[in-house]
């Protein structure tokens, strides 16, 4: 399979604990995207990176969420300190440039 | 990025067409119309996008209208499977707009046998 993925699928954690997503973006894809989903609303934009390089943030990336793109090819996404509100599905996306978005299945995130 | 107005809901009849709308009148010249679809429990999956002229592929037509302030989605035999949620999003072609997707709430589209 050739598409995006990610990993884990599901993660449940406690309040206060840090987790780390990670998304493998289609081979090639130079452009990496970070979106959130909550429940009945559409995705929302977080982040995005064109290689290596970080160039827009949300204002609805506060400074507990940190991403990173390291080496150009795969993401991850960590959130410190987790609250309840953070619960939601974590989505990856890739892109050639400006042509359209592919989407992997999305991290789905609970905090207790 | 023009904000895009659709229905909360339809429903179609398996086998026939379904006819998806969606506004957006504060479009510009510079913006494209795109058309995603999710699938419950599933990312977002590309259907199809267009400027101005008419559009079609293997999933899906396009068609906007000459001022480009509303376009609709068909899909033209409807089956079970796409029982999805469509969203309408207009993106600017600029390249300093980074590309991100601005989505709206989207059409829940329930197709029934």
């Amino acid at each position: 399979d050739t598409g995006v993925s990610q990993d884990p699928r599901h993660k449940i954690t406690k309040r206060g604990q840090n987790v780390t997503f990670r998304c493998d973006p289609i081979s090639e894809h130079n452009r990496l995207y970070w979106y959130r989903q909550t429940l009945g609303q559409g995705p929302e934009f977080l982040t995005y990176f064109q290689n290596e390089a970080q160039l827009e943030k949300s204002r609805l990336l506060s400074d507990r969420f940190s991403a990173e793109r390291p080496k150009g090819s795969f993401s991850t996404l960590e959130i410190q300190r987790t609250e309840q509100g953070d619960s939601a599905m974590y989505l990856c996306a890739s892109s050639s440039g400006t042509k359209e978005q592919f989407f992997g299945p999305g991290t789905r995130l609970t905090v207790l | 990025d023009a904000k895009t107005t659709q229905p909360t809901s339809m429903d179609c009849a398996e086998g026939r067409a379904a006819n998806l709308p969606c506004n957006h009148s504060t479009i510009s010249g510079n913006e494209y119309v795109y058309w995603y679809r999710q699938i419950h429990s599933q990312g977002p999956q590309y259907i199809i996008h267009g400027l101005k002229n008419n559009e079609t592929n293997e999933m899906a037509s396009l068609i906007i209208t000459e001022d480009r302030k509303s376009s609709t989605l068909i899909l033209p035999h409807a089956t079970l499977r796409d029982t999805a949620v469509y969203y309408c999003i207009v993106r600017s072609r600029r390249k300093a707009a980074g590309n991100k997707l601005t989505f709206g709430g989207g059409t829940r589209v329930l197709v029934k046998p």
